[in-house]
């Protein structure tokens, strides 16, 4: 049994560049959900996708982070002038599309700015 | 909007001994999710609990709603160094009418086993 695969497991990045961090969900699961973690803190809901369809961004997902789900398969995150702020743990979720299915993480992707 | 407050912060117990975990919401609990996290890692489900005076259990782990909907609870009988880590609980912030996922979450209690 495939669990949710994310890519890469590290990124260290300059300020100012962009990043783009890959989720696979679990194959049969049709919603999507990327949140970040800080340290010390749960994790906060970013974006969600119901197979293609981006259906909710968080106020925390300024106009420099963009998610997309082509296919409704895998999905991207992808942070544009990336600032010291962006520094986290950015987990992706899935779960299947009935009502109160648990959501099952990935091993996250930890971003580092300098 | 809804916040969950969880209690203790952290905790370092001896092994062998029980231990309890609370989560309280601000506002009623529709899907109340209790998750492990090992530190640099992701979130391992444990339970999910939706109606009130729900109790289930899963090996040495027992969570329990209370029947109001806004407190849960989280027993660990017999404590294992394997039990260590960081216990998250998570709410549906949909009003019962069919989750949409957007789970928030508490702070997290760090649990530490001491063998």
């Amino acid at each position: 049994d495939t669990g949710v695969s994310q890519n890469p497991r590290h990124k260290i990045t300059k300020r100012g560049q962009n990043v783009t961090f890959r989720c696979d969900p679990i194959s049969e699961h049709n919603r999507l959900y990327w949140y970040r973690q800080t340290l010390g803190q749960g994790p906060e809901f970013l974006t969600y996708f119901q197979n293609e369809a981006q259906l909710e961004k968080s106020r925390l997902l300024s106009d420099r982070f963009s998610a997309e789900r082509p296919k409704g398969s895998f999905s991207t995150l992808e942070i544009q002038r990336t600032e010291q702020g962006d520094s986290a743990m950015y987990l992706c979720a899935s779960s299947g599309g009935t009502r109160y299915q648990p959501q099952h993480f990935g091993d996250g992707t930890r971003l580092s700015i300098l | 909007s809804q916040e969950l407050e969880q209690s203790p912060q952290s905790l370092i117990v001896q092994e062998g001994k029980n231990l309890t975990i609370n989560c309280t919401s601000s506002k009623t609990l529709y899907g109340l999710y209790w998750y492990k996290q090992k530190y640099g890692e992701g979130l391992i489900f444990l339970m999910m609990l939706q109606k009130g005076g729900e109790e289930k259990s899963h090996e040495k782990i027992t969570a329990k709603l209370d029947e109001k909907k806004q407190q849960s609870s989280l027993h660990i009988t017999a404590s294992q160094p394997s039990h260590a880590g960081i216990y998250l609980c998570g709410a549906d912030t949909s009003l019962g009418g069919g989750s949409q996922g957007n789970l928030i979450f508490g702070k997290g209690t760090k649990l530490s086993v001491k063998p």
